[in-house]
């Protein structure tokens, strides 16, 4: 009964490899994100979706791809991979339609890619 | 745009004793307020937040926190800290305008000592 669950937990792979991180939620939520976590625990925002359209898209290099085929998933593709891609990457959710700006998010556990 | 200062890095504190996190905001009217625990190896789970109202609030695990307008600060609270609240906490801010997407503070890694 996860509310918001990703896979694979532990990504390892060498430069230059493309790899994916899938995200699920089964919330019944509007809107998903994807974030990276730095070294350092600096949580940025990548990418935001709303009902399948992407909304907020931060500056993140075009290596990185989500793709939502529906509201209850958003995965993650990166290409190229290089170290610096190293960090956590969190899913998560939340329900713009009903709380709006005020929007408490649910975080999946995150993924930990390992650039080698 | 907003911002969130978490000035302190690390708090080390005893188990048994109380704790204060602090947070500072920047941002041109009362924003949204959140603090979120992250436990090792688990994604963010939100404590509690704060959007209008009374400026004293109650979330979970007995956590509180307290708006200061006057001091653009939120900063949580818990009156005897126990070995499993270890962690990394999280202050944030969402604007009542424009992108709804919260900004994170840094984090404070809170250390429990037995």
């Amino acid at each position: 009964d996860t509310a918001v669950s990703q896979t694979p937990k532990y990504l390892v792979t060498q430069m230059g490899n493309d790899k994916s991180i899938k995200c699920e939620q089964n919330l019944g939520h509007d809107t998903m994100y994807w974030y990276k976590q730095d070294s350092k625990k600096f949580l940025k925002i990548m990418f935001s979706y709303n009902n399948k359209e992407l909304i907020i898209n931060e500056t993140v290099p075009n290596r990185f791809s989500p793709k939502s085929p529906d509201k209850a998933h958003l995965n993650l593709h990166i290409n190229s991979l290089e170290l610096g891609d190293s960090a956590v990457y969190f899913c998560a959710s939340s329900n713009i339609r009903t709380s709006g700006r005020a929007n408490e998010q649910f975080f999946g556990p995150g993924t930990r890619l390992t650039v080698l | 745009a907003q911002s969130v200062t978490q000035p302190d890095i690390h708090i080390t504190v005893s188990e048994g004793a109380s704790l204060e996190l602090r947070c500072n905001y920047s941002y041109g009217a009362t924003p949204y307020l959140f603090w979120y625990v992250q436990s090792p190896g688990q994604g963010l789970q939100l404590l509690l937040k704060y959007f209008s109202g009374d400026t004293l609030v109650q979330g979970i695990k007995g956590f509180e926190a307290e708006f200061k307008r006057s001091q653009s600060s939120f900063n949580l609270r818990k009156p005897s800290v126990h070995w499993s609240d270890a962690a990394e906490y999280f202050c944030a801010v969402a604007s009542r305008g424009g992108s709804y997407i919260p900004t994170f503070g840094r984090g404070t890694s809170l250390i429990v000592h037995p």
